[in-house]
């Protein structure tokens, strides 16, 4: 059964400094997604990471993908309040599974102005 | 392009009684899922549906199910609703594409249906 997990589960940080969300799974995956979610609202899709050594940014967000350490980081650089969010990973299951995601417990990131 | 259409929005439900979900994907997806959303459980993947067809189901009991129609337009039905259905229940557009001579997809949730069960 995969397993994924997120750490820290909650994150406060200063506006200005750096941080890094892991995100490891237990079983191979050839896809890994982040996800952010605001408070009521939707899961807002971030990154796609397909194949090893994957790298992705997007302004202040970055993301890379390990397969072989079954490793997921999201790097945030010099935090803005605007970031303030939840953020998931979610793995999706080896071929002949369709799109069945299995979800981190998320990571509650609170940016502090 | 009009995103995942979920409603409805807002339900609260009384215990023993039934609710249907409705989901309406982005034009041209054929995928569904569905997900279930609570504080103690986080995300659980409850099935997705392929051209009108059953793909991929999760752990949750017989009292959920769903059908999507040949519109790609995906409903989902809980029945004997209990407490512990409350929750925010999310549909996922999905569309594989490729990208380096890879296969992938990427799914686009919508907004959610908060059930309330009282």
């Amino acid at each position: 059964e995969l397993k994924v997990e997120q750490n820290p589960l909650f994150l406060s940080m200063q506006e200005g400094k750096n941080y890094t969300i892991y995100c490891n799974y237990s079983t191979t995956s050839d896809r890994l997604y982040w996800y952010r979610q605001d408070p009521g609202k939707s899961l807002e899709s971030l990154f796609v990471l397909l194949s090893n050594g994957a790298v992705k940014q997007e302004g202040r967000l970055m993301a890379s993908l390990d397969t072989k350490a079954r490793l997921s980081t999201l790097h945030i650089t010099a935090a803005v309040h605007d970031l303030s969010a939840t953020y998931f990973c979610a793995v999706a299951l080896q071929k002949g599974d369709g799109n069945k995601l299995v979800f981190g417990a998320g990571t509650i990131l609170r940016v502090k102005s | 392009k009009a995103g995942v259409t979920q409603t409805p929005r807002y339900l609260i439900k009384t215990r023993g009684q039934q609710v249907t979900l409705s989901c309406s994907p982005i034009s041209g997806h054929r995928s569904v899922s569905w997900y279930q959303q609570t504080p103690g459980q986080g995300l659980q993947f409850l099935f997705e549906y392929f051209s009108e067809t059953q793909r991929n189901k999760g752990n949750f009991p017989g009292r959920f199910s769903g059908r999507q129609f040949s519109n790609s337009r995906s409903e989902m039905n809980v029945s004997t609703l209990e407490l512990g259905d409350s929750a925010l229940y999310l549909c996922a557009s999905s569309l594989t594409f490729y990208r380096g001579g890879r296969m992938s997809t990427e799914a686009f949730f919508g907004q959610g249906t908060r059930l309330t069960v009282v």
